[in-house]
């Protein structure tokens, strides 16, 4: 089974701080994906990692970077957490081949910032 | 970036009816795919298509694939409480990337 993970569930966090979110898959996938999501929005793109030291900006980068010093791991990263960045954010892994494309999430950490 | 409209945004209904929920696009799509999303947790694959046309079937959903690409359907028969959570189309182009509709969330009353 893939298993993608995410370093928390929930985290509550204040203005201004540095928020780490970690995402590890165990399948050896080139590809990984960080999403936030929103009511009435769907998952919207913020990052994603086609190989090591590899980034791309998604849709929604503003706010956000990322680090993939590893092929199984991707960090999210909230320099100066805001407001409006509380939200559901989803890790996904895929392999470069596969029979099915569908990308395969973590769990989700749900993050709110006061 | 493209946008999916997914709907309705939300169903109430009771056990044992059917459900339809399906999205559009305003640009084509190679792959469309179905989610479903239980409270708490990250989405899990229900259904891929893969070719205009395509009629698709697990368990008890139903997925068709739009002739023109812009479009897909989900269907849920005889629903159960289970299945109560929030469905997710996605569309894909080329590459990895994969564009979400809004969400539909269902509940089923036992």
């Amino acid at each position: 089974d893939v298993k993608v993970t995410q370093s928390s569930r929930y985290l509550v966090k204040r203005t201004g701080e540095k928020v780490f979110l970690e995402c590890v898959q165990d399948m050896d996938h080139e590809n990984m994906f960080w999403y936030r999501q929103d009511p009435g929005l769907g998952l919207r793109l913020i990052y994603f990692s086609y190989d090591v030291k590899m980034k791309e900006k998604g849709d929604i980068p503003e706010g956000y970077s990322v680090s993939r010093e590893k092929k199984e791991r991707f960090s999210l990263i909230l320099e100066s957490a805001s407001t409006n960045q509380t939200s559901m954010y989803l890790c996904a892994s895929i392999p470069d081949r596969g029979l099915f494309n569908e990308q395969f999430f973590g769990p989700g950490t749900r993050l709110t910032v006061l | 970036g493209q946008q999916l409209n997914q709907s309705p945004q939300s169903m109430f209904i009771q056990e044992g009816e059917d459900v339809s929920m399906n999205c559009t696009s305003s640009s084509i799509f190679n792959t469309w795919l179905w989610y479903k999303q239980d409270p708490g947790e990250g989405p899990v694959l229900l259904i891929a298509l893969y070719k205009a046309g395509e009629l698709t079937s697990n368990g008890r959903l139903t997925a068709q694939f739009g002739i023109t690409r812009k479009d897909s359907f989900l269907n849920i028969s005889a629903s159960i409480p289970s299945d109560v959570g929030i469905y997710f189309c996605a569309g894909r182009l080329a590459g990895n990337m994969l564009t979400f509709g809004g969400g539909t969330r269902l509940m089923v009353k036992p």
